[in-house]
């Protein structure tokens, strides 16, 4: 059974960079089907997708925080990386990764499995 | 504010059919990209609920059904049952943003 595991510090200072990895296990993240993914939930608000990488490395990022973010893989440990610079107060959230199963094409994918979700605060 | 619209709120009584609809335009469900849903409980993991419009991952009870049409998809449950209080929300991709979106989502109530 596939499983992602969200890691990194739940508390970061405004103006610095949060950094997650999402562990994956039970399966490849070099597999040529899937993508990976980061999302995010806000308190109080909707899901919103920050980013998403293929194991090759081609990366795709929301338009409102590609100037911040950084999506990076590490197939040897099977994982993937969340780097958001920057940050504010705006930015906290519970972030989730996810792997994303191409449909038809690359665009109709969708999310089938998820990780339980890292709470991280922005706060001084 | 989303690029897809969903109904803040959505209720109704056990055993009782409820839809959430999912509101795009031109540029994603409309562009005839596919829609996807999801059932997310507080505290837990965002579940895939419906994939590719209208199918069922392994697992899913076939109360759920999904269904799109022009610029819209919906998301149908019957025979209502209290485990199903949770948000809904939509996903489908845009080409004007050149990515995947969510709709804002939909909460669940079952009276």
């Amino acid at each position: 059974q596939l499983q992602l595991q969200e890691s990194g510090p739940g508390l970061v200072k405004p103006s610095e960079t949060l950094s997650l990895t999402c562990t994956v296990s039970g399966g490849s993240i070099s597999s040529v089907s899937y993508y990976w993914g980061w999302i995010r939930q806000s308190p109080g608000k909707g899901l919103e997708w920050i980013g998403t990488i293929y194991y090759s490395g081609s990366t795709y990022y929301n338009p409102s925080l590609k100037s911040r973010v950084t999506i990076s893989v590490d197939t040897s440990k099977n994982r993937f990386s969340l780097n958001l610079s920057s940050v504010t107060a705006a930015d906290t959230a519970v972030y989730y990764c996810a792997r994303q199963t191409k449909g038809m094409t690359v665009a109709g994918s969708y999310f089938d499995y998820w990780g339980q979700g890292s709470q991280v605060t922005v706060s001084s | 504010q989303s690029v897809l619209t969903q109904p803040p709120s959505v209720s109704g009584a056990p055993g009782q059919r409820v839809t959430i609809s999912c509101t795009g335009s031109s540029s994603n469900i409309g562009a005839a990209y596919d829609v996807h849903w999801y059932q997310h409980l507080p505290g837990k993991a965002p579940k895939l609920l419906i994939y590719t419009n209208s199918n069922r991952p392994s697992g899913v009870p076939d109360r759920f059904s999904g269904s799109k049409s022009g610029t819209s998809a919906s998301l149908a449950i019957t025979g209502l049952q209290a485990e199903d209080e949770a948000d809904y929300y939509c996903q489908s991709y845009d080409s004007s943003l050149s990515g995947w979106v969510f709709g804002g989502g939909t909460k669940l109530t079952v009276l």
